[in-house]
């Protein structure tokens, strides 16, 4: 298995543009989050899919954030518009329900200048 | 402050010494698991404790868990310079709603030197 598979690793772009970034998770892995990580904040959950279906968004930070999940194989997290305090790391993240063991992808590091 | 708080921040260590690191949580748990992060990388699951154990081990980690305390240490024995990392603890709180949901601290910086 190729693990957790995300794109881009590195995105730079400027204040105002669209950015989605992408996720394809382990197969057979029911569970998908994402998180974001800053040197100031450290991780925060952004959100959770339970099978393809968004269980707990509370972590969004405002509504220039969304996240899909049309099958259980992508997820994609939008920030529209995107501006420089989303300049982070965010990570995908998928497991098997029931094992809440984390494999985690090897992150998008944003840019927003 | 957050679930699941590392102490210490950063520690710094000899070749062949033990590392322990603590995490202290807030609300009760299903289990409580450690990560590692190489510079750069993503985070890599290590060792999973759940609420009714009290220690665990995974060749050079030992894992301990006192849920009266609501604290956790992770030990590395014999520390080689690979293990430079960060280390994370995730707590999965004991709260329906929030199934599945881990919640990491802030972690602790170990740097291991040959």
């Amino acid at each position: 298995d190729a693990g957790v598979i995300q794109s881009p690793r590195h995105e730079v772009t400027e204040m105002g543009q669209e950015v989605t970034l992408r996720c394809k998770p382990i197969s057979g892995h029911n569970s998908l989050f994402w998180y974001r990580q800053t040197m100031m904040r450290g991780l925060e959950l952004l959100i959770y899919f339970n099978n393809n279906v968004p269980i707990d968004d509370s972590g969004m930070p405002e509504d220039r954030f969304s996240a899909k999940m049309p099958n259980a194989s992508f997820s994609t997290l939008k920030i529209q518009p995107s501006e420089p305090r989303d300049s982070a790391v965010y990570f995908c993240a998928s497991s098997f329900q029931g094992a809440n063991v984390l494999t985690f992808g090897a992150g998008s590091r944003l840019t927003v200048l | 402050s957050q679930q699941g708080e590392e102490d210490p921040q950063a520690l710094s260590i000899q070749e062949g010494e033990n590392a322990t690191m603590n995490c202290s949580y807030k609300t009760s748990i299903n289990n409580l698991q450690w990560y590692r992060q190489n510079s750069g990388r993503g985070l890599v699951h290590l060792i999973l404790i759940r609420s009714n154990e009290r220690e665990k081990h995974s060749g050079r980690l030992r894992v301990t868990l006192d849920t009266s305390k609501k604290s956790s240490s992770l030990l590395i024995t014999a520390s080689r310079a690979a293990d430079t990392a960060s280390y994370f603890c995730a707590t999965d709180a004991k709260n329906l709603t929030s199934y599945g949901k881990l919640t990491f601290g802030q972690g602790t910086i170990l740097t291991v030197h040959p």
